[in-house]
């Protein structure tokens, strides 16, 4: 079994449409939470960092974690093409410049016009 | 924000020649930096960590002798990949994080080409 595991899409929706990407995690040491995207071809961009249960909101991104269920979310608002790009929930078990991230899988969304 | 600048952003070379990939963090001191390789629609594999003025540590089933890493300031990390075969071809990315906290910082990665 993965330490985290992360549904890979595709997923599709159309413009303007809430999404909400999804991770498990088996390990409860893990105790900070990102989100990246990333683009074809290009490098993971951070979108959240968080630590502690409960939402942490930016711009039209909320980031969910719930540490009792071992299972953090990452909510899209009003959904735009732009945002057509591969999500990856990543997490580390101690605070520090040396730890090590684990990843999703990635999860594929398409927005649609 | 943290900013991780990657060079070059894609290269292509022949068999058997060497490339060197240079990540470099702008705004802050990495002491270490991650190196990562990436397969199409795949997720991020963590090849090695370079550590600041000390020798990388390598994961498991990646040839560190093919790979050589160089941590020589706190700033840059530099990739070799060594005597490059067809199946080195891949999109190779680094990532660092600030002392203060907050998330990891990926370069915008290298895209390399064995011909």
């Amino acid at each position: 079994q993965k330490e985290v595991e992360q549904d890979p899409g595709p997923l599709s929706v159309p413009e303007g449409a809430i999404v909400s990407l999804n991770c498990t995690y088996s390990n409860s040491a893990f105790q900070y939470f990102m989100w990246y995207r990333q683009y074809s071809r290009k490098g993971p961009e951070l979108l959240m960092y968080t630590y502690s249960s409960g939402n942490k909101e930016d711009g039209r991104f909320t980031a969910q974690v719930d540490k009792s269920s071992k299972y953090i979310s990452l909510f899209i608002r009003d959904s735009q093409p732009s945002d057509s790009a591969t999500y990856l929930c990543a997490m580390i078990k101690y605070t520090g410049t040396a730890s090590k991230l684990t990843f999703g899988t990635g999860t594929r969304l398409q927005v649609t016009l | 924000g943290a900013v991780v600048s990657q060079h070059p952003s894609w290269v292509i070379c022949k068999s058997g020649t060497s490339v060197k990939i240079e990540c470099r963090s702008l705004d802050f001191q990495a002491t270490t930096m991650f190196w990562y390789r990436q397969f199409p629609k795949q997720s991020l594999m963590l090849m090695a960590t370079s550590n600041e003025g000390s020798k990388a540590t390598y994961e498991q089933g990646v040839e560190k002798d093919k790979f050589l890493i160089n941590h020589a300031s706190l700033t840059l990390s530099t990739l070799t990949v060594t005597s490059a075969h067809p199946e080195d071809s891949s999109f190779y990315i680094c990532s660092a994080r600030p002392s203060g906290g907050g998330g990891y910082t990926f370069g915008s990665g290298t895209r390399l080409t064995v011909v």
